[in-house]
C-alpha cells in the first residue's frame, strides 16, 4: 500500500524559507520511472504543480517559482524535501506531494499539510 | 494567461451523464499531454481517477471514463451518483512540465 504524509510548519513569517517534507511508503524512488511531486492550492483557488523530482534525481520546476524552489530526495528516509525561499502571503496553500510511476502517471496523494504565511 | 483550460462549474442530476472538458492554450491535446484527471472533496487526499487519457487505476469507479473529444481531454460520468459530488482537476504534460487546469465544480442535484 501507497502512502504520503507531508510534514512542515504551519505558520510561516513572510521573507522566511518553507521547508517541507514528503516522508513515504510502500515504492522506492529509486525504481525506474517514480517520481514524487509537490503541489499546492490556495484557498479558494487551482492546483499548482511546483516540482518534481525522479528516480534518476532528474528535477523540474514550476517555471515562475524555480528561482525559489529546491526539490531533494533522500532515498534512505523515503523522504523528498521541498524548500521554498522568501515566502509571501500568496504562498498561503495547502501543499500536497504525490507520487507518479512510468514517469506521467499520478498516483496516489498525500492528504495535505496547511501552510499560512503571515505575520 | 491561462494555460489549461476546464468549465468552472458544472450541475448534474442523479443517473444522469456528464462530460468535463480540459483545454490547451497552444491547440489541440493529443495523447501526448498524458491528460491525468483527479478528485478532490473537502478534507480528503486528492484522488487520481484517469492517467494517460483514458486508462483507470485499480480504484476508479467504472462510471468514470476519459477520452478526447473536439481537441480536448475529457472526462465523462455516466450514472453520476451523489458523491461525485467534487471538484475535479485535469493535468497536462508540457514536455517536462506538467500544468493543471482551473478545476470544474460539479454539482450533484
Amino acid at each position: 500500500q501507497i502512502t504520503l504524509k507531508e510534514s512542515g510548519p504551519t505558520l510561516v513569517k513572510p521573507t522566511q524559507p518553507l521547508t517541507l517534507t514528503c516522508t513515504f511508503s510502500g515504492f522506492s524512488l529509486t525504481t525506474t520511472a517514480v517520481g514524487v511531486g509537490w503541489i499546492r492550492q490556495p484557498p479558494g483557488k487551482a492546483l499548482e504543480c511546483l516540482a518534481l523530482i525522479y528516480w534518476d534525481d532528474d528535477k523540474r520546476y514550476s517555471p515562475s517559482l524555480k528561482n525559489r524552489l529546491t526539490i531533494t530526495k533522500d532515498t534512505s528516509k523515503n523522504q523528498v524535501v521541498l524548500t521554498m525561499t522568501n515566502v509571501d502571503p500568496v504562498d498561503t496553500a495547502t501543499y500536497y506531494c504525490a507520487v507518479l510511476s512510468g514517469s506521467h502517471i499520478f498516483h496516489s496523494w498525500g492528504q495535505g499539510t496547511l501552510v499560512t504565511v503571515s505575520s | 494567461q491561462t494555460v489549461v483550460t476546464q468549465e468552472p462549474s458544472l450541475t448534474v442530476s442523479p443517473g444522469g451523464t456528464v462530460t468535463l472538458t480540459c483545454a490547451s492554450i497552444t491547440g489541440a491535446v493529443t495523447s501526448g499531454f498524458y491528460p491525468n484527471w483527479f478528485q478532490l472533496k473537502p478534507g480528503q487526499a486528492p484522488r487520481a481517477l484517469i492517467y494517460s487519457t483514458r486508462n483507470k487505476h485499480s480504484w476508479t469507479p467504472a462510471r468514470f471514463s476519459g477520452s478526447l473529444l473536439g481537441g480536448k481531454a475529457a472526462l465523462t460520468v455516466s450514472g453520476v451518483q451523489p458523491e461525485d459530488e467534487a471538484e475535479y482537476y485535469c493535468l497536462l504534460y508540457y514536455g517536462g512540465s506538467w500544468v493543471f487546469g482551473g478545476g470544474t465544480k460539479l454539482t450533484v442535484l
